[in-house]
């Protein structure tokens, strides 16, 4: 049981360039999410997608794009990379049938941004 | 509007002492309280979840909290430090069974002197 994945752990972009980060899950969850994480701010939520075909904004959705073409996965698009977006992004996800509310995270992407 | 807020963003202690850390939220309806524990470069785990029932609720490595709703508290403790402790810990709060909302602390780094 895998659980969720993130690929890549790492990367480093000059400001401008694109990316994708990737993000799969294996227990068939309704609801994945993006999250990034600074220092002293917590996490923060981006997108959320609550099945597929449906996303939505979060808290800090801007520079940032996703969709949900399926329910295993949920990648996160950065289109032109700034500086502000260096970061540690974490995917979450949960099951429509989960009462206690209880969120799987990925192992993060350590995002830099020159 | 739901809010977290951690008091304390580093907490120091000896090992073999009682860990206290704590977490006071704002809610207009009954809560879904969580401890995520975060070790250095990975993801965040649950360490422990209060849902509904019993307020004292027991989790992994020896945690546990309790939910005051009269203090509007769910801070975290463990009696006795271990080093495999040191980590970063993250109070959360989403209300409502089924909700897709979460609002996550700034988190407490912990740190175990030897």
């Amino acid at each position: 049981n895998a659980g969720v994945t993130q690929t890549p752990k790492f990367q480093v972009l000059k400001t401008g360039q694109s990316m994708t980060l990737q993000c799969a899950q294996d227990m068939n969850h309704e609801y994945m999410s993006w999250y990034r994480q600074d220092p002293g701010m917590g996490l923060r939520l981006i997108h959320y997608s609550v099945g597929a075909g449906i996303t939505d904004q979060g808290e800090v959705p801007n520079g940032y794009n996703v969709s949900r073409s399926t329910t295993e996965d949920f990648p996160l698009r950065l289109l032109s990379a700034a500086p502000s977006q260096t970061s540690v992004y974490f995917c979450a996800s949960r099951g429509t049938d989960s009462g206690a509310n209880v969120l799987t995270f990925g192992a993060g992407s350590r995002l830099t941004v020159l | 509007a739901q809010s977290v807020t951690q008091l304390g963003s580093h907490v120091s202690v000896s090992e073999g002492a009682l860990v206290l850390l704590r977490c006071n939220y704002s809610s207009s309806v009954p809560p879904y309280l969580f401890w995520y524990v975060q070790y250095p470069n990975q993801g965040l785990q649950l360490l422990l979840k209060y849902t509904t029932g019993a307020t004292l609720v027991k989790g992994i490595n020896g945690f546990e909290a309790e939910f005051k709703k009269s203090e509007t508290s769910f801070h975290l403790t463990k009696p006795s430090a271990h080093m495999s402790d040191a980590a970063e810990y993250f109070c959360a709060v989403s209300v409502g069974s089924g909700t897709y909302k979460y609002i996550f602390g700034t988190g407490t780094r912990l740190k175990v002197l030897a």
